[in-house]
């Protein structure tokens, strides 16, 4: 059974940085890539970027590039996010979802983690 | 790079079928056919109902449908049901180097 856990809720102060885990289960892991999808109190989807699970390799988009940084380690099957220099805008459910190799769909979702940014 | 653009809401009674837009450009949706549709239900995680266009993963019910035309992605569930009450995403690959996914604004469907 494929599975993608993640860490609890999370509160900060704006500056802060807050660090997301979400691990796999199952056969979700090598050959797959890991992204990070937020979304905002009643708003939509908004994707962070990913990472390749075999060679680390990442990809985010412009918007947080300098903000965000993904890693994993492969001995405990588990991917990482980590966002810095917080703000209130940044207050949103934090999702991992898996992509099997390169397919580019979004096929295991963790059951999210709130963030939420408050002073 | 833009949001794709769906309809905020789409309603149909039990029975019915009802069908989603998703409007890119020549540059995301026009340009692979790397669209994927997700259903989230009120406080849960998005679902992958259908991947590359139309393709529909083990396990969804085969009432949910996808096509594309040109710029225009479309997602098709027929025999409306109560538990298809939900919000749907459009996600397309880009290409770009700043920004590779994007996904669509959402749209609320609503079971009469």
């Amino acid at each position: 059974q494929e599975q993608v856990v993640q860490t609890g809720a999370e509160v900060k102060k704006p500056g802060a940085s807050v660090k997301v885990s979400c691990k796999a289960s199952g056969s979700t892991f090598a050959g797959y890539h890991m992204h990070w999808v937020r979304q905002a109190p009643g708003q939509g989807l908004e994707w962070l970027g990913c990472i390749n699970l075999d060679s680390g390799g990442t990809d985010y988009p412009q918007k947080f590039r300098g903000r965000v940084t993904m890693i994993r380690d492969t001995s405990i099957n588990t991917a990482y996010m980590e966002l810095t220099r917080l703000m209130s805008d940044d207050t949103a459910v934090y999702y991992c979802a898996s992509e099997p190799g390169i397919t580019k769909y979004f096929q295991h979702w963790g059951q999210g983690t709130p963030v939420i940014v408050s002073s | 790079q833009s949001a794709l653009t769906q309809p905020a809401s789409v309603s149909g009674s039990p029975g019915q079928s009802i069908t989603i837009s998703c409007t890119g450009t020549s540059s995301d949706v026009g340009a692979y056919n790397y669209v994927s549709w997700y259903q989230q239900h009120p406080g849960k995680a998005p679902k992958l109902i259908i991947s590359e266009v139309s393709n529909r993963p083990s396990g969804v019910s085969n009432r949910f449908s996808g096509s594309k035309s040109g710029n225009t992605a479309s997602l098709t569930i027929s025999g409306l049901q109560a538990e298809d009450e939900a919000d749907y995403y459009c996600k397309s690959y880009t290409g770009s180097s700043t920004l590779a996914y994007v996904f669509g604004t959402g749209t609320k469907v609503t079971v009469l």
